[in-house]
């Protein structure tokens, strides 16, 4: 089975910090790994998505995530927070090949302040 | 494209009350998916559709139901509304399983009374 842990359910930074919101993950084989972020109201949207290949992982508007398989994390990381960024962030998780089920995790509200 | 649409947007059910959910996407995906979505609890998945005319269980199926009418469209049907099912749910659709991106809708916010 496979789990997604997010931690910290909020977190705040102010306008031009770095943001870092964490995410840890259990599988039993190599898996895939999003980052997805819902703004209010919304349906959720991809960030960036880590399969195989170059474990740094680029996505949309700035945000990077580094798979580590030693630490089975996948922490999500932007150098300098803007106020648009303020979203709830959901990491998740499915196993690779033809698995069928993407797990979330609970989601971290990032709060921008000005 | 449209993407994802849902229908309804809001709807508010008495208790014992039935509904159909609706999904449809226009992108030429394999495998739909309904989620519903829960303060602190992230999304779970509810059914899924990996390719047209089949269906499974995810995590939460008890008190739903799911058709996959053809390769466009995935209901999802509350028989008996229960207050326990006041949630907002969301309908996804994917190339195919695995590595590829799910797409979203932008969700259906259910209240049952």
């Amino acid at each position: 089975a496979q789990s997604v842990t997010q931690l910290g359910s909020h977190v705040s930074v102010s306008e031009g910090a770095l943001v870092l919101l964490r995410c840890n993950y259990s599988s039993s084989v190599p898996p895939y790994l999003f980052w997805y972020v819902q703004y209010p109201n919304q349906g959720l949207q991809l960030l960036l998505k880590y399969t195989t290949g170059a474990t740094l992982v680029k996505g949309i508007n700035g945000f990077e995530a580094e798979f580590k398989k030693s630490e089975t994390s996948f922490h999500l990381t932007k150098p300098s927070a803007h106020m648009s960024d303020a979203a709830e962030y959901f990491c998740a998780v499915t196993l690779g090949g033809s698995a069928r089920q993407l797990t979330f995790g609970s989601g971290t509200q990032l709060t921008v302040l000005p | 494209n449209a993407g994802v649409t849902q229908t309804p947007k809001f709807q508010v059910l008495k208790t014992g009350q039935s509904m159909t959910l609706q999904c449809a996407q226009d992108m030429n995906h394999n495998s739909m998916y309904w989620y519903r979505q829960d303060p602190g609890m992230g999304l779970r998945l509810i059914y899924y559709s990996a390719s047209e005319g089949t269906t499974d269980k995810g995590e939460v199926p008890n008190g739903y139901n799911v058709s996959r009418l053809n390769k466009r469209e995935f209901s999802l049907r509350l028989e008996s509304a229960a207050p326990s099912q006041t949630s907002v749910y969301f309908c996804a659709s994917t190339f195919r399983t695995g590595g590829d991106e799910q797409y979203f809708g932008p969700g259906t916010r259910l209240t049952v009374t």
